[in-house]
């Protein structure tokens, strides 16, 4: 059973520009989180979906961020017109459907990030 | 919204002494994880441990939720052992981890 994928890896680009980030869950695993570690500190919880919906955006940035998880395909995390401050590992994660009560959650499984720069 | 303290920030060990680190949390949760970050910067999972305790191999961690903290044991350290080992909570009400700012761990030989 795969675990979490992620690509790129790496990824440069220019202020200004686009990055899309991408993120393939574990194979029956419908749970999909976004989290981000900027340089020396923890991660940081970003967006929760499951297919065609988000869950919870809290830690969204207001603007130039966007994510989907479609129902086909893998999760998108999309930054538009990127800054030097968005440079951070960002990470997927997934977990299974969710089992018995409405807030029981599953083991969360992560992917190997990606290392996004702003040059 | 919940508050995740892990001690120490920093340690520094020699090949084959035991160590524990500890994770504090400020609410009650559903669960709790404990992730080794390597050199290379991947998400090790550790244990999946909302109570209780649990050991694989040279690690052990036992959370003890009343309480609101975990401690995460490793015994004989190797120096593969090095990186920064990360506990996180789930919150209750979305599911998202809150993590806490890591205990960095160096292993010398």
């Amino acid at each position: 059973n795969a675990g979490v994928m992620q690509n790129p890896r790496h990824l440069v680009r220019r202020r200004g520009q686009e990055a899309r980030l991408r993120c393939s869950p574990m194979k029956g695993h419908s749970h999909v989180y976004w989290y981000r570690q900027l340089p020396e500190e923890g991660l940081k919880f970003m967006v929760y979906l499951q297919k065609e919906n988000i869950i919870d955006e809290s830690g969204m940035p207001k603007e130039r961020f966007s994510a989907e998880f479609p129902k086909e395909g893998p999760s998108i995390l999309r930054i538009q017109q990127v800054v030097r401050g968005d440079s951070a590992a960002y990470f997927c994660a997934s977990s299974p459907p969710l089992a018995g009560a409405w807030n029981y959650i599953d083991e969360q499984f992560f992917g190997p990030g990606t290392r996004l720069t702003v040059l | 919204g919940i508050q995740v303290e892990q001690s120490p920030p920093d340690l520094i060990l020699q090949e084959g002494a035991n160590s524990t680190l500890r994770c504090n949390f400020s609410d009650s949760v559903n669960n709790l994880q404990w992730f080794h970050q390597n050199p290379w910067g991947q998400l090790i999972n550790l244990f999946y441990i909302p109570s209780g305790t649990k050991q694989n191999g040279r690690l052990s961690a036992t959370t003890v939720a009343t309480e609101r903290y975990s401690l995460l044991y490793i015994s004989s350290s190797q120096t593969t052992d090095s990186g920064v080992y990360f506990c996180a909570v789930q919150d209750s009400n979305t599911g998202k981890l809150i993590f806490g700012q890591g205990t960095t761990l160096q292993v010398k030989p």
